[in-house]
């Protein structure tokens, strides 16, 4: 079973709509969780980060995390052209704990359609 | 976030020989700092972790000897890919902790083995 799993899409969501992007993982213990943007031949921005359960709201963008459901979740309210690129979900595991180390999902491929 | 540099931003090179990227936390000093490996279509592969004044932690299938890193100073990490060949060829990244927990990545280095 993979540590962190993502739909790989690629997902495509008319301009303006919500785009909601999911991410599960394994470790139950796990206590960071973060939401990173890569667009086509650029290294990863992190765009979200969320470490206790419920909804973290910044701009456009809303984290949501629930422990108990081992998932965390990306909604994009209003979407842009500019928003299309690769989301990656990242995880910082218990057997992680004390470090900085970070399990990253495969990614999940986004198209906003003008 | 932490700001991090990388250079050179693309390097293509003959097939036997050695080439180093250099990853700089520019604003932030990094006792860790991550090196990280990405295949067109892939998601980001951890290779090691790069700690200030100690060995490097490498994962596992990770060749220490073909990847040589230092990391000598606050700021400065180097990855060395020696006697490198066509299957080298890749997207190298380094990221900066910015806690908690939280990376910070490099705008990234393509490697094109010839």
């Amino acid at each position: 079973q993979k540590e962190v799993e993502q739909n790989s899409g690629p997902l495509s969501v008319p301009e303006g709509a919500i785009a909601s992007l999911n991410c599960t993982y394994s470790d139950r213990g796990s206590q960071s969780f973060f939401w990173y943007r890569q667009y086509s031949g650029k290294s990863p921005e992190l765009i979200m980060s969320i470490y206790s359960n419920g909804d973290k709201e910044d701009g456009r963008f809303t984290a949501q995390l629930n422990k108990a459901s081992q998932y965390v979740s990306l909604l994009i309210r209003d979407s842009q052209p500019s928003d299309s690129a690769t989301y990656l979900c990242a995880v910082n595991g218990r057997e992680n704990f004390g470090n900085e180390k970070l399990t990253f999902g495969t990614g999940t491929r986004l198209t906003i359609i003008p | 976030g932490a700001v991090v540099s990388q250079h050179p931003s693309r390097v293509i090179c003959k097939s036997g020989t050695s080439v180093k990227i250099e990853c700089r936390s520019l604003d932030f000093q990094a006792t860790t700092m991550f090196w990280y490996r990405q295949f067109p279509k892939q998601s980001l592969m951890l290779m090691a972790t790069s700690n200030e004044g100690s060995k490097a932690t490498y994962e596992q299938g990770v060749e220490k000897d073909k990847f040589l890193i230092n990391h000598a100073s606050l700021t400065l990490s180097t990855l060395t890919v020696t006697s490198a060949h066509p299957e080298d060829s890749s997207f190298y990244i380094c990221s900066v902790g910015g806690g908690p927990y939280e990376q910070y990545f490099g705008p990234g280095t393509r490697l094109t083995v010839t």
